[in-house]
């Protein structure tokens, strides 16, 4: 299957400060990229789509200005979490796919946040 | 109505055995269906999808779909502990859904030794 990476796998922050997580998909292009969020023992959260070069799609009640999302190439996306607080500390993962091959989406290893 | 569901589990069975896990989901327009694996701590992979009514095997997993129910299984055979996991459901309409797959919540499998 394709492959999604996703950097960095964990990061520890202080409260305020802000983290930027990367995801690239290393063998294929991607038309669309998908990041979710996971809290512990719950299930994958939809915060966003994003598509090549246009405005990130932000599923009701994320907060837009506070996760910003670039979708910059069809190879990679960003996830910004500003002014970060404790209560962001969760799991992000983020996910490909090439819509003109299949709707099969590639998900890359995840990035544990924890802000202090 | 959500709309996919599955059953949360845990859903527990003897090393060896048949585990057999469902989804329904409420879109009637639905085209393409997958099941991704998810282990604790771990992103979610991608298993099976089937596309077309009936059966597909892979190794040991077998994917059912019956899209006049909305109904889609999966089958586990000889199930190993190595099977333990969450599995997730997931669903989408390719005219509407604007690329976004739907997700169940996942339903949990327990392999016994």
């Amino acid at each position: 299957g394709a492959v999604v990476s996703q950097h960095p796998s964990w990061v520890i922050c202080k409260s305020g400060t802000s983290v930027k997580i990367e995801c690239r998909s290393l063998d294929f292009q991607a038309t669309t990229m998908f990041w979710y969020r996971q809290f512990p023992k719950q299930s994958l959260m939809l915060m966003a789509t994003s598509n090549e070069g246009s405005k990130a799609t932000y599923e009701q009640g994320v907060e837009k200005d506070k996760f910003l999302i670039n979708h910059a190439s069809l190879t990679l996306s960003t996830l910004t979490v500003t002014s970060a607080h404790p209560e962001d500390s969760s799991f992000y993962i983020c996910s490909a796919l090439d819509r003109g091959l299949s709707y099969e989406q590639y998900f890359g290893p995840g990035t544990r946040l924890t802000v202090t | 109505q959500k709309e996919v569901e599955q059953n949360s589990g845990p859903l527990s069975v003897p090393e060896g055995a048949i585990a057999s896990l469902n989804c329904t989901y409420s879109d009637r327009g639905s085209q393409s269906f997958f099941w991704y694996r998810q282990y604790s701590g771990k992103s979610p992979e991608l298993i099976m999808s089937i596309y077309s009514n009936g059966d597909k095997e892979d190794g040991r997993f077998t994917a059912q779909l019956n899209k006049a129910s909305q109904y889609v299984s999966l089958l586990i055979r000889d199930s190993q502990p190595s099977d333990s996991a969450t599995y997730l459901c997931a669903v989408i309409n390719e005219e509407t859904s604007y690329d976004k797959v739907i997700f169940g919540p996942g339903t949990s499998l327990s392999v016994i030794p």
